[in-house]
């Protein structure tokens, strides 16, 4: 099961400039992730946003969550090469031992 | 931090065959696991609920029969990928439930890349 989309599903920018990806979810939620994957190699965790948070921030990366939309945002700031990566949000809902569930991704190129 | 290691990383088999993937957690007890797959270029379907000494929990869609699941222990889930086919080509990734102190939570193992023959 995935609990939406994300969009854009693919995205060319050139280094130094901002990537901005977004996702929706469909379910009540207890947190929001963030994770990142370099092709065909395994995840990478880069950032949690509690729903009861706005925003968080970490280095260059801003998430943002809103609730009542269901939507999240991945900010990149000052992109770089080593940046390019598929990148992934995965909700979690409040029951104990539930999976993540993964939206389809975004798939970053970040060229020099 | 948390490790979770995937066992092994690649393996290619001939139709026909069985392929055990192991996932264990090195310095946790896990008694929930996950197991995902992933086709190119797209995301991570959940396939399976792996719970300490009880059966798996499948997704809809998925052979519980072909995707045999086992959780003997607080530290090892095994998928086995019965009488493979190359439709069952894919990545393969599993997840540790922990406690979310002072961490997100989950932890993933490195992924096992199955190619059928």
């Amino acid at each position: 099961s995935q609990q939406g989309e994300e969009d854009p599903q693919a995205l060319s920018i050139q280094e130094g400039e901002n990537a901005t990806m977004n996702c929706s979810y469909k379910t009540s939620i207890n947190n929001l992730q963030w994770y990142r994957q370099n092709s065909g190699r395994g995840l990478v965790h880069l950032i949690l946003i509690r729903s009861n948070e706005r925003e968080k921030h970490s280095g260059r990366l801003r998430v943002t969550l809103d609730t009542s939309k269901k939507s999240s945002s991945l900010l990149i700031t000052a992109s770089r090469a080593a940046d390019t990566a598929s990148y992934f949000c995965a909700t979690a809902n409040n029951q104990a031992g539930t999976a993540l569930i993964f939206g389809k991704g975004t798939t970053l190129s970040v060229s020099s | 931090g948390a490790v979770v290691s995937q066992h092994p990383s690649r393996v290619i088999c001939k139709s026909g065959t069985s392929v055990k993937i192991e996932c264990r957690s090195l310095d946790f007890q896990a008694t929930t696991m996950f197991w995902y797959r992933q086709f190119p270029k797209q995301s991570l379907m959940l396939m399976a609920t792996s719970n300490e000494g009880s059966k798996a929990t499948y997704e809809q869609g998925v052979e519980k029969d072909k995707f045999l699941i086992n959780h003997a222990s607080l530290t090892l889930s095994t998928l086995t990928v019965t009488s493979a086919h190359p439709e069952d080509s894919s990545f393969y990734i599993c997840s540790a439930r922990q406690s979310e102190r002072g961490g997100h939570g989950y932890t993933f193992g490195s992924g096992t890349r199955l190619t059928v023959v």
